[in-house]
């Protein structure tokens, strides 16, 4: 079945260091990928998202790309803040309704 | 900005009472979706709905699990008899389309 793999956490940086989650996936077809994060106290926000292969979807200075070649989507950073702190979520949706998700990413940024 | 709201934020419940959660959508999405995520696991799809009725849902979802939308605003899980295992986040999301979920801050349920 379609599933999400994620890079554990918590991963830790001092602020402006270039950040990298990895996310890798498995599906039947071609799904559309996502990036949620979550805030403390807060629901999931939709960060970013892409479609189809070599999409990339951009936000707030994030940044994935759908790279079918190595099944993954990447989020990438390049000067990350402290209010970037956060869990951050790969999914995956295929022809039905249902977002897979990844186990989730502690980031934690200090000053 | 308009936002999916959830209530309560935390429900404390025994084993085999009844519980209801609830969830008010963005006004004009059309599709419903409940999902959860026990401590230190994924976040499990649940149930998706659509024009009044259950349009997909999982494994997870059995015969102790329903939803409604009682009145064209809330959107409402019930699980009938509650288990341990039922202790979890439980998140409602909503979406104008299929690709574009957005996401309740969710309800803590812990079953004693």
């Amino acid at each position: 079945g379609n599933s999400v793999t994620q890079m554990e956490g918590p991963v830790t940086l001092s602020e402006e260091a270039f950040l990298t989650i990895n996310c890798t996936y498995t599906a039947t077809g071609y799904p559309s990928l996502f990036w949620y994060v979550q805030y403390p106290g807060e629901g999931l926000q939709l960060l970013l998202k892409a479609t189809k292969a070599d999409d990339k979807g951009s936000n707030k200075g994030f940044e994935a790309t759908y790279r079918k070649e190595t099944t993954s989507f990447h989020l990438e950073k390049g000067s990350v803040q402290v209010s970037d702190s956060a869990v951050y979520f790969c999914a995956s949706r295929g022809n039905t309704d249902k977002l897979i998700f990844g186990t989730g990413t502690r980031l934690q940024v200090f000053p | 900005e308009p936002e999916v709201t959830q209530t309560p934020s935390h429900q404390v419940t025994q084993m085999g009472q009844e519980v209801i959660l609830r969830c008010v959508p963005i006004s004009n999405h059309l599709y419903f979706y409940w999902y959860r995520q026990i401590l230190g696991q994924k976040v499990e799809f649940l149930v998706s709905f659509y024009n009044n009725e259950i349009s997909e849902k999982s494994e997870i979802f059995d015969d102790q699990f329903s939803v409604e939308r009682p009145d064209g605003s809330n959107f409402t899980l019930k699980i009938r008899s509650t288990k341990l295992e039922d202790s979890a986040m439980y998140f409602c999301a909503s979406s104008v389309v299929r690709n574009e979920q957005f996401f309740g801050p969710g309800t803590r349920l812990t079953v004693l």
